[in-house]
């Protein structure tokens, strides 16, 4: 059974860069045609989908947030990465960590979500 | 971006009902619909994919039906561990857009 689990900071100051990490236990991040991605939920708002990798690195990134994004991956650590610059309050949320079944984004295994606030 | 509108945004129910849930997108995306829960505080699940693929795990008392414009979710019997927020998402085309979601609630 795949599991996915988002880390890193809970707190982070309005223009600085956010960066979180999701760890893959239970299966390979290299194995089969699946894509690692990020999705976000505002408070008590719906889900926005920011991006995902593929191990051999190709990347997507929704063009609203394409400016400030990077999806990087590490095959070695089993993780897959997300920095988000010049934050703003705008971009407090709740950030899931997802396996896309094979690229069209339909998201089959999830990480239990990490609040993100963006504060001073 | 393609426009995603459900319909109703929230209901109430009672366990045994029959509840359909309703996903319009503002362009064609033949059957590329799927369909996820998501219960207060946890990550969304998915339920169906491409319209009408149950996915595994998922009780056969969820389906999905549609192409085109217009789609729905349906629970056949409600369930008290059904109550939960329904998004639909469209995965024809960039970005990949979910719709505001549908509260199910206990009446």
């Amino acid at each position: 059974q795949v599991q996915l689990q988002e880390s890193g900071p809970g707190l982070v100051k309005p223009s600085q860069t956010l960066s979180l990490t999701c760890t893959v236990s239970g299966g390979s991040i290299s194995g089969g045609s699946h894509y690692w991605s990020w999705v976000r939920q505002h408070p008590g708002k719906g889900l926005e989908s920011i991006g995902y990798v593929h191990h051999r690195g190709s990347t997507y990134y929704n063009p609203s947030l394409k400016s400030r994004v990077t999806i990087s991956v590490d095959t070695s650590e089993n993780q897959f990465s997300l920095k988000l610059s010049s934050v703003t309050a705008a971009d407090t949320a709740v950030y899931y960590c997802a396996r896309d079944r094979d690229g069209s984004e339909i998201f089959d295994y999830w990480g239990q979500g990490i609040l993100v606030t963006v504060s001073s | 971006d393609i426009q995603m509108t459900q319909s109703p945004s929230s209901l109430s129910a009672s366990v045994g009902d029959r509840v359909t849930i309703t996903c319009r997108t503002s362009q064609s995306i033949s059957n590329y619909l799927n369909w996820y829960q998501q219960k207060p505080g946890k990550a969304p699940r998915l339920l169906i994919y491409t319209a009408s693929n149950l996915q595994s795990g998922v009780p056969s008392r969820f389906s999905g039906s549609g192409s085109g414009t217009d789609f729905t979710l349906t629970i056949s019997s409600l369930q008290p561990e059904d109550f939960a927020t329904y998004y639909c998402q469209q995965s024809y085309n960039t970005p990949k857009t979910f719709g505001q979601g549908t509260k199910v609630e206990i009446k």
